[in-house]
């Protein structure tokens, strides 16, 4: 596809409940990227794959939170037992070529993600 | 453990004036750094990055960063604000190798006409 694609756009959820994001990268993109963006928190990274095995899963919240990565490009990011501090927007990035950061993130439009 | 610091969530210019939006990092090893953009309504994007090289970085629409080692900052400026330039601005470290990005806490930029 032409950029990053991440679906749904908003989802409203119950607290307890599972909920799966899916991001498509652009083709091609080896790297990918997921961040979560919280009303006057920034930027918090995640978690990040080259090709399908994730080197850095530090920065999963909690055991509830799960990501993967299949055939090299479409991910999904679990969250199981949703609680209402979950709610944010969860932003997808690809990157070309796995070079250190030096390459050009290409970020997706987000989920927004509401847990009543 | 690589961090970053963006003063002022909140910043306000007058159309024509110089904006200027602070970010100080915090990197054990030479540090890669990065401005993003976020428009209303549309994802992130690219603004400009330092990575090794002439310290003076410019990027699209007319802004610029300078690298200070001595002062670790990497603050991001433009002569003159337009009314197009009202976004959310993310200042951004990385270390060589590591692909972790970290993002600071952003700038909500806004023009007054």
């Amino acid at each position: 596809g032409a950029g990053v694609s991440q679906s749904p756009s908003n989802k409203v959820t119950e607290k307890g409940k599972d909920v799966e994001l899916r991001c498509d990268p652009i083709s091609g993109h080896t790297a990918l990227y997921w961040y979560r963006q919280s009303l006057g928190q920034g930027l918090e990274f995640l978690i990040y794959f080259q090709g399908n095995s994730a080197p850095d899963k530090s920065g999963l919240p909690s055991d509830r939170f799960s990501a993967e990565r299949t055939g090299g490009s479409v991910s999904t990011l679990t969250i199981q037992r949703t609680q209402q501090e979950d709610s944010a927007v969860y932003l997808c990035a690809s990157s070309l070529v796995y070079r250190g950061a030096n390459e050009k993130l290409f970020f997706g439009s987000g989920t927004q993600l509401s847990v009543l | 453990a690589q961090s970053v610091t963006q003063l002022g969530s909140h910043v306000s210019v007058s159309e024509g004036a110089l904006v200027l939006l602070r970010c100080n990092y915090s990197s054990s090893v030479p540090p890669y750094l990065f401005w993003y953009v976020q428009y209303p309504n549309q994802g992130l994007q690219l603004l400009l990055k330092y990575t090794t090289g002439a310290t003076l970085v410019k990027g699209i629409n007319g802004f610029e960063a300078e690298f200070k080692k001595s002062e670790t900052s990497f603050h991001l400026t433009k002569p003159s604000a337009h009314m197009s330039d009202a976004a959310e601005y993310f200042c951004a470290v990385s270390d060589f190798g590591n692909e972790k990005l970290t993002f600071g806490t952003g700038t909500r930029l806004t023009i007054i006409p």
